[in-house]
């Protein structure tokens, strides 16, 4: 399978800034998405990063909050605006290879661990 | 409002016995189930997939797929302290189109015994 790279790993931030994430793919995928997982917790989809148009998001996350971005196939950031203690989480990259119905595995990057003071 | 169940654990078993972990799922129509393997601190890991009914075996692991009673499963045999670890049960939407979301339980944690 191909190789998905985040970066940051981690961060330590100071609430009231912002923070993006980036996701790069070594091969073309037809999907991306971002995830949200707070301690102790299962995964929580926050949008699906779209090529080349806006990328849709989840009940409870809005784009002013969570903007994404998808110049291409292979390469998609998330930015944490305004950030409070509350984000602090780990923010997951995936992606589906498959272009056929969805039924297909998800495979995940390493993750980036982000607290907020 | 599609759900995926499972039992939080702490399921804790000895070095070398089987661990059996369950997931149920509500939507009917489910045709695909991915189980994936979480360690402490790390990002989840694709362990196996199964689409039709039965079993399905890589290695030590095992996927049973029960469609008529809406259950899979994932069996560890001679299980390790290396497989120490939540388990994350998945599934996709029923219809494909450009919604490919995965709906996740909440994980079973796992705790191999030396």
């Amino acid at each position: 399978s191909a190789v998905i790279s985040q970066k940051p790993s981690r961060d330590i931030c100071q609430r009231g800034t912002s923070l993006t994430i980036q996701c790069q793919v070594d091969s073309q995928v037809t999907m991306m998405f971002w995830y949200r997982q707070q301690p102790g917790q299962s995964l929580t989809l926050i949008a699906t990063a779209n090529q080349g148009s806006e990328a849709t998001y989840e009940s409870g996350f809005v784009i002013d909050k969570f903007p994404i971005s998808r110049p291409n196939l292979t390469f998609s950031t998330l930015t944490v605006s305004n950030m409070s203690p509350e984000d602090s989480s780990i923010y997951l990259c995936s992606v589906c290879y498959s272009s056929s119905a969805g039924n297909q595995p998800q495979h995940f990057g390493d993750g980036t661990r982000l607290s907020i003071l | 409002q599609k759900e995926v169940e499972q039992n939080s654990g702490p399921l804790s078993v000895p070095e070398g016995a089987i661990a059996s972990l369950n997931c149920t799922y509500s939507d009917r129509g489910s045709q695909s189930f991915f189980w994936y393997r979480q360690y402490s601190g790390k990002s989840p890991e694709l362990i196996m997939s199964i689409y039709s009914n039965g079993d399905k075996e890589d290695g030590r692991f095992t996927a049973q797929l029960n469609k008529a009673s809406q259950y899979v499963s994932l069996l560890i045999r001679d299980s390790q302290p290396s497989d120490s670890a939540t388990y994350l049960c998945a599934v996709p939407p029923l219809s494909g189109g450009s919604n490919y979301k995965l709906t996740f339980g909440k994980g079973t944690l796992l705790t191999v015994n030396p």
